[in-house]
């Protein structure tokens, strides 16, 4: 089975960037999701196929995919941002792992 | 506008059969191109997906949950159901269903479910 992973936590400085890692085996030939889950909420899709935003996702959020990592960058972090964060990936096989999620401290 | 709820027991008892409804509404299931998934959460971990059914009724399952899974909908009612027997404690968890695109997202969640499995 495909493994990705992710850092358990990532921190940083109100109004800075942060980055998020979903690394896997050329996951760049694989469609890259991320959800941003807040405690007691359901996960909401924030980028989906790498680097596109569903309706409503602020422009500070965007997305890459290239060699064996892809990354969630959130721009001008603010408070609102501190969740945990999952990539998923698929890659047209009827499977669909998921990260083990990273928590996102806004400082 | 989409959405989705779940519902079931909260309480199930180790052996026993689950059966979990998704009630959604702002699309139809005979709609070409329309899939529903279930995914799972224990407490404090990782996401889990577990199963999907198409418009054109395919099914898919989880490769190590796939003898305890079934999967079903009923177009007319708006609802897709799972089923998962034999359950155990290590399957307490929130299960949600999940609009799915053509691209593996899973585009709109319900609130999630929570299941206890204990005796």
């Amino acid at each position: 089975s495909y493994e990705v992973t992710q850092p358990l936590s990532v921190s940083v400085a109100l109004g800075q960037t942060a980055r998020i890692t979903c690394g896997g085996n050329n996951i760049e030939n694989k469609n890259v999701h991320w959800y941003q889950q807040k405690p007691g909420q359901a996960p909401l899709l924030v980028i989906y196929t790498d680097k596109r935003r569903p309706s409503g996702i602020p422009e500070r959020f965007s997305g890459s995919n290239s060699g064996n990592t892809a990354t969630l960058t959130i721009s001008r972090a603010q408070g609102g941002d501190e969740a945990d964060y999952y990539c998923q990936v698929w890659d047209g096989t009827t499977a669909y792992p998921f990260g083990g999620g990273t928590k996102l401290t806004v400082l | 506008q989409v959405t989705l709820k779940e519902s079931g027991p909260a309480l199930v008892k180790p052996t026993q059969t689950l059966t979990l409804t998704c009630a959604f509404s702002g699309f139809s299931l005979s709609s070409s191109g329309m899939r529903v998934s279930w995914i799972r959460q224990p407490p404090g971990k990782a996401l889990e997906w577990l199963a999907r059914i198409d418009w054109d009724d395919d099914k898919f399952y989880s490769t190590s949950l796939k003898t305890r899974l079934t999967i079903s909908k009923d177009t007319f009612k708006n609802q897709v159901v799972l089923t998962m027997t034999n359950m155990d404690p290590v399957d307490t968890a929130t299960y949600y269903c999940a609009r799915t695109n053509g691209g593996g997202a899973f585009e709109i969640w319900g609130q999630g479910t929570m299941v206890t499995v204990s005796s």
